[in-house]
């Protein structure tokens, strides 16, 4: 167990609709990441917050938003979807402010199924 | 910009035979250099990291890997593989100088244990 909740553990929606995925990181952790697997593309960086900004951003398509709360938890929305968008959704936390070296910690994932 | 490259998406090894798991990278700059493993239905997990300091890295569960600059590479072995180690595993990268940590993952690397 890394410490990293995300709920919910898997998600079936509709094309066109919004989700909402959650996700607690390690007590203690500041930075918190996103990141999407998805079997042709791979693993790939979405997005990082520390301590509430946003620290760096990566393929993150417009239809879909972040951000952390005081209490340091994050949110990743997802709009308007679209059945490429079906993926295992992963968050990360890290103690610091995401220098290089830091490792991140990951969550479970949750399982996004659009149908 | 930074890339990584696992050569084979599947390796199949004997109980008791050596793992050898090949990444190579490729970036300005050397970077900061991670393993992960996943196992079915679970997040990443750090097996080790190189962030500069001895080229010879161990691991957990027996894992080393070895930062070799003039070949670009970050393989990943284990003397004896055991049942338990089947799962994918992933090289990933992160950039030297930078603010954050974000990390750029290859394609990941299915390991198969036989008996």
């Amino acid at each position: 167990d890394s410490g990293v909740t995300q709920t919910p553990k898997h998600l079936i929606t509709a094309t066109g609709q919004r989700v909402t995925l959650r996700c607690s990181p390690r007590s203690g952790d500041l930075s918190v990441y996103w990141y999407q697997q998805s079997l042709d593309q791979g693993l790939q960086f979405l997005i990082q917050y520390y301590n509430g900004e946003e620290r760096a951003k990566g393929n993150i398509l417009e239809r879909f938003s972040a951000q952390q709360f005081p209490d340091l938890h994050s949110e990743l929305n997802l709009s308007s979807l679209e059945l490429g968008d079906s993926a295992l959704y992963f968050c990360a936390s890290s103690s610091a402010g995401g220098r290089g070296t830091d490792t991140q910690y990951f969550g479970p994932g949750t399982r996004l199924t659009v149908l | 910009a930074q890339s990584v490259t696992q050569l084979g998406s599947h390796v199949s090894v004997s109980e008791g035979a050596l793992v050898l798991l090949r990444c190579n990278y490729s970036s300005s700059v050397p970077p900061y250099l991670f393993w992960y493993v996943q196992y079915p239905n679970q997040g990443l997990q750090l097996l080790l990291k190189y962030t500069s300091a001895a080229t010879l890295v161990k691991g957990i569960n027996g894992f080393e890997a070895e930062f070799k600059k003039s070949e670009t590479s970050f393989h990943l072995t284990k003397p004896s593989a055991h049942m338990s180690d089947a799962a994918e595993y992933f090289c990933a990268v992160s950039q030297r100088g930078t603010s954050y940590g974000k990390l750029t993952f290859g394609q990941g690397t299915i390991l198969t244990v036989h008996p």
